[in-house]
């Protein structure tokens, strides 16, 4: 069974970085072709895509977000961590971790997702 | 970046009725190598993450009822639900994964 759970702060203050981590299982990130991905979804508006990372640790971002975003995995403790620098209220949302099981595949199991609200 | 527009952006439909959901794509997303559909459908319902519910444009996942389907290519896409059930009222999106991953807007299917 496929699990994919996101953990970290419920509240940031503008300008800070959030770090949210997502924990896994039922999967490894270093099968070929796998791949794990953000995803976030401002209250009552639709998703949006961040990043994704790749099981040979190839990296893609969001061309609008890119100065913004970092991504590392640990293999071996089935996580992935995504880094968002200098957030902003508009950056309030639901959070998802998502894997990506098949080359080129959808975006195939999704996390909970973790609800970030950002204000001072 | 390709833009996904989906049309409407709600619908009612009464119970056993049919809800259609266009996508529209601001460029094919048929690789030119192996002419798949780099298209997918989800559902989500409230307070739910999304679930997928269709791939390759058509291809519906493991699980999901047949009323589900998915038809299209090039730029123009269609997820019909044929005999709307209550269970089926929820938010659908359109996902394109030709280059990077952009979703539609969304469109509410309502019971009317």
């Amino acid at each position: 069974q496929i699990t994919l759970k996101e953990s970290g702060p419920t509240v940031v203050k503008p300008t800070q970085t959030l770090t949210l981590t997502c924990t896994f299982s039922g999967f490894s990130l270093s099968t070929a072709d796998v791949a794990v991905a953000w995803i976030r979804q401002p209250p009552g508006k639709a998703l949006e895509w961040l990043a994704l990372i790749y099981w040979d640790n190839d990296k893609r971002y969001s061309p609008s977000l890119r100065s913004r975003l970092s991504l590392t995995k640990d293999t071996s403790r089935s996580q992935v961590v995504l880094t968002m620098t200098d957030m902003d209220p508009v950056d309030t949302a639901t959070y998802y971790c998502v894997l990506r099981g098949s080359e080129d595949g959808p975006f195939d199991s999704w996390g909970q997702g973790a609800l970030v609200i950002v204000s001072s | 970046d390709i833009v996904m527009t989906q049309s409407p952006d709600s619908l009612a439909v009464s119970l056993g009725e049919r809800a259609t959901i266009n996508c529209k794509s601001s460029r094919s997303l048929s690789h030119t190598s192996n002419k798949k559909g780099y298209l997918s459908w989800y559902q989500q319902k409230p307070g739910q993450p999304p679930k997928l519910l269709i791939s390759w444009a058509s291809t519906r996942e493991y699980g999901v009822p047949d009323r589900f389907s998915g038809s299209g290519s090039g730029t123009d896409f269609t997820l019909t639900i044929n005999s709307l059930q209550a269970e089926d009222v929820a938010v659908y999106y359109c996902q394109q994964s030709l280059i990077y991953w952009t979703f539609g807007q969304g469109t509410r299917v309502e019971m009317k």
